[in-house]
């Protein structure tokens, strides 16, 4: 396992475009997280699943992002319409719960940088 | 709201010294802590955690205390060496299957 992969690794769109974001997570790790990040700031959360069931997604988040993890494997994250507030780095990690402390502890993979220009 | 405060200057050390970095947060109650390490246009890498009721963890060069009362927790490296160049992100999780909230980080330079 060569632990997180994500694709694309650098999209440029047009504002009003749709774009879609693939990650492969660690295949033992049944949770799955995405985050976005700009530029001088950490990561903000979006969403995360367990297996396929979507458990938790940001009040910052708008309808036009949807994500889907369809057989509790790989997920996609979707932006529709997009805006260039939306050009950033989309983060996806996976975890698994620390067998000393019982914390979560993410693996994130490099990102998908977005451009809309 | 919650919030989690880093210094957002970048912290300038010498080769060889000991770096401290400051994780501040309120109206939080974690049940853990972790540190993370950021390279430019690279995914955090976890680095150390520590639980609520622990005071001081350490891994190789790298220690953390965690204060619950100041709601604080110090990040050091010591005999810091260029390579440790990064920005260095807490993270505060509340339990043990939910989301981690991220910090803004603290870029660390280490000169020769």
């Amino acid at each position: 396992d060569t632990g997180v992969s994500q694709n694309p690794r650098h999209k440029i769109t047009k504002r009003g475009q749709n774009v879609t974001f693939r990650c492969d997570p660690i295949s033992e790790h049944n949770r799955l997280y995405w985050y976005r990040q700009t530029l001088g700031q950490g990561p903000e959360f979006l969403t995360y699943f367990q297996n396929e069931a979507q458990l938790e997604k940001s009040r910052l988040l708008s309808d036009r992002f949807s994500a889907e993890r369809p057989k509790g494997s790989f997920s996609t994250l979707e932006i529709q319409r997009t805006e260039q507030g939306d050009s950033a780095m989309y983060l996806c990690a996976s975890s698994h719960t620390n067998r000393d402390s019982g914390a979560n502890v993410l693996t994130f993979g490099a990102g998908s940088r977005l451009t809309v220009l | 709201s919650q919030k989690i405060e880093q210094n957002s200057e970048a912290l300038n050390i010498q080769e060889g010294k000991t770096a401290t970095l400051t994780c501040n947060y309120t109206n939080y109650s974690p049940a853990y802590l972790q540190w993370y390490r950021q390279d430019p246009g690279r995914g955090p890498v976890f680095l150390l955690l520590i639980r609520e009721n622990e005071k001081e963890k350490r891994k190789e060069r790298l220690k953390v205390t965690f204060d619950t009362t100041l709601k604080q927790s110090l990040f050091h490296i010591t005999a810091s060496q260029p390579a440790d160049s990064a920005t260095y992100l807490c993270a505060l999780g509340p339990g043990t299957a939910s989301k981690l909230t991220f910090g803004t980080g603290t870029r660390l330079q280490v000169t020769l």
